[in-house]
C-alpha cells in the first residue's frame, strides 16, 4: 500500500527566501507525481506533474523534483513571495494510474 | 475552458439527514474522481468512474454512501443518513482517460457539517 509523507508539516520563512519543501512515497512504482497547491478554503490548483521518467520539472519559481528510487520529490521555490503562502500536497496515483494517494500537506507561511 | 465545478460549496445538515453532492467534469474528460478531507486527515480517495462505470469504489467507507455518473457526465455522491464522522471537505477531480496516470483536475470542494 502506497503511502505518502510530507516533511515539514508547517513552515514559516521571511519573503524573498528560498525554500525546499519535501515528499517521499513508499512504492517506487508510480506513473507520476503531482504537486498541488491549496489555499484556505478553496479548491486543489495543479502546480506541476513531473512523469516517472523525468529527473525534473519546472513551472516560473517553481521547480520539482524526481528522484523514484529513492522514493522522493522536492518541490524547491525561489524569492518567496507572500502570495506564495498556502498549504502544499503531493499525490501519487495508484498501480492503475488512478487514484492519487495524498501527502499530509505543508503549510507555508511567507511573511512580509 | 470550464473547469470542474461542484455544487454546492458548503452544506450543513443535522445527523439523520440526507445529502447529495453534485460534481460537473471537465468536458470530455471520462475518468472522475471522488475524495474526501476529514478534518487532520489527509486527502482520501472514494471513487472513480470511467465515463458512467464505477471503476474502483474501494474508498467508499460504507453503504451510506452513493455515488451515480448517469450517462457518464455530471456525478452525484448521496450521503444518506448523514452521520457527525462525515463532515469534511469533499472533492471532484477529472482527467482525460488515457494515457493512464494523468494529471487530474480538481473542483472547488464541498464542504459538508454535519450537526
Amino acid at each position: 500500500k502506497q503511502e505518502v509523507t510530507q516533511i515539514p508539516a508547517a513552515l514559516s520563512v521571511p519573503e524573498g527566501e528560498n525554500l525546499v519543501l519535501n515528499c517521499s512515497f513508499t512504492d517506487s512504482a508510480i506513473y507520476n507525481l503531482q504537486w498541488f497547491r491549496q489555499d484556505p478554503g478553496k479548491g486543489l490548483t495543479s502546480l506541476l506533474l513531473i512523469q516517472s521518467s523525468q529527473r525534473e520539472q519546472t513551472s516560473g519559481r517553481l521547480n520539482a523534483s524526481l528522484d523514484k528510487s529513492s522514493g522522493r520529490s522536492t518541490l524547491y521555490i525561489a524569492a518567496s513571495q507572500p502570495g506564495d503562502s498556502a498549504t502544499y500536497l503531493c499525490a501519487v496515483p495508484g498501480n492503475a494510474g488512478n487514484m492519487l494517494t495524498f501527502g499530509g500537506g505543508t503549510r507555508l507561511m511567507v511573511k512580509p | 475552458e470550464a473547469g470542474v465545478t461542484q455544487f454546492p460549496s458548503h452544506s450543513v445538515i443535522e445527523k439523520g439527514q440526507t445529502v447529495t453532492l453534485r460534481c460537473d467534469p471537465i468536458s470530455g474528460h471520462d475518468n472522475l474522481y471522488w475524495y474526501r478531507r476529514v478534518m487532520g486527515k489527509e486527502i482520501k480517495f472514494l471513487l472513480h468512474f470511467v465515463k458512467e462505470s464505477k471503476q474502483d469504489e474501494s474508498g467508499m467507507p460504507n453503504n451510506r454512501f452513493l455515488a451515480e455518473r448517469t450517462g457518464g457526465t455530471y456525478s452525484t455522491l448521496k450521503v444518506q443518513p448523514a452521520e457527525l464522522e462525515d463532515s469534511g471537505v469533499y472533492f471532484c477531480a477529472s482527467s482525460v482517460r488515457v494515457p493512464l496516470g494523468n494529471e487530474q483536475f480538481f473542483g472547488p470542494g464541498t464542504r459538508l457539517t454535519v450537526l
